[in-house]
């Protein structure tokens, strides 16, 4: 059961516009979610988090938006630079463990 | 503060033999993840540990698998008589609701 779910495998955006990340979750319980990036042979590198009794949360280039009665949360990336192209995890917390999804490849192309 | 270490980078071993990670997490988290990563998918949480406590194992952590933490600090994750399905990223994490991850271990099972 894919209780956090990413259904775009990959995106393109050009450098400079915005990338808009999206992530399904199906478990109530989470009350906690992150956005991590990863490049290759690297460990998950934390972005940005945000609790369930907040609707936003912004740090700098990075938003992520979270919709709980559509149990919906995205990542949004303005401006878009090449060095954000990475593989980007969506993840949700009910407490102990983390549930990841299966990630989004992004490519900023010049 | 140096980050969370784990330690071997990569390792190669034949079926059916014992091999054992190490993670030394960020030194003031109490909190300390194991997650398994393959190909194509996000990190799968496999136990936790408060401090020196083991507090949830996933289903995914056989009998084959121990995890330890000694005094709360480093921990170690020991897989016996391993199987080529065990051929994997081994992601090690500490922190609570914000968990930062180390560089992970690639165990190749031949």
């Amino acid at each position: 059961d894919q209780q956090v779910k990413q259904n775009s495998p990959s995106l393109s955006v050009q450098e400079g516009r915005i990338s808009i990340l999206n992530c399904d979750y199906t478990n109530s319980m989470f009350d906690y979610f992150l956005w991590y990036k990863k490049y290759p042979a690297e460990g998950p590198t934390f972005l940005i988090s945000i609790s369930s009794i907040k609707d936003k949360n912004e740090d700098g280039r990075f938003t992520v938006f979270l919709n709980k009665s559509a149990k919906h949360l995205s990542l949004h990336i303005v401006p878009s630079q090449p060095g954000d192209s990475a593989v980007y995890f969506c993840a949700a917390s009910g407490g102990e463990g983390l549930t990841f999804g299966t990630g989004t490849r992004l490519q900023v192309t010049l | 503060d140096t980050g969370v270490s784990q330690d071997p980078r990569h390792k190669i071993t034949k079926r059916g033999q014992n091999v054992t990670f190490r993670c030394d997490p960020i030194s003031e988290h109490n909190r300390l993840y194991w997650y398994r990563q393959t190909l194509g998918q996000g990190p799968e949480f496999l136990t936790y540990f408060q401090n020196e406590a083991q507090l949830e194992k996933s289903r995914l952590l056989s009998d084959r698998f121990s995890a330890e933490r000694p005094k709360g600090s480093f921990s170690t994750l020991e897989i016996q008589r391993t199987e080529q399905g065990d051929s994997a990223m081994y992601l090690c994490a500490s922190g609570d609701y914000e968990q930062y991850f180390g560089p992970g271990t690639r165990l190749t099972v031949t």
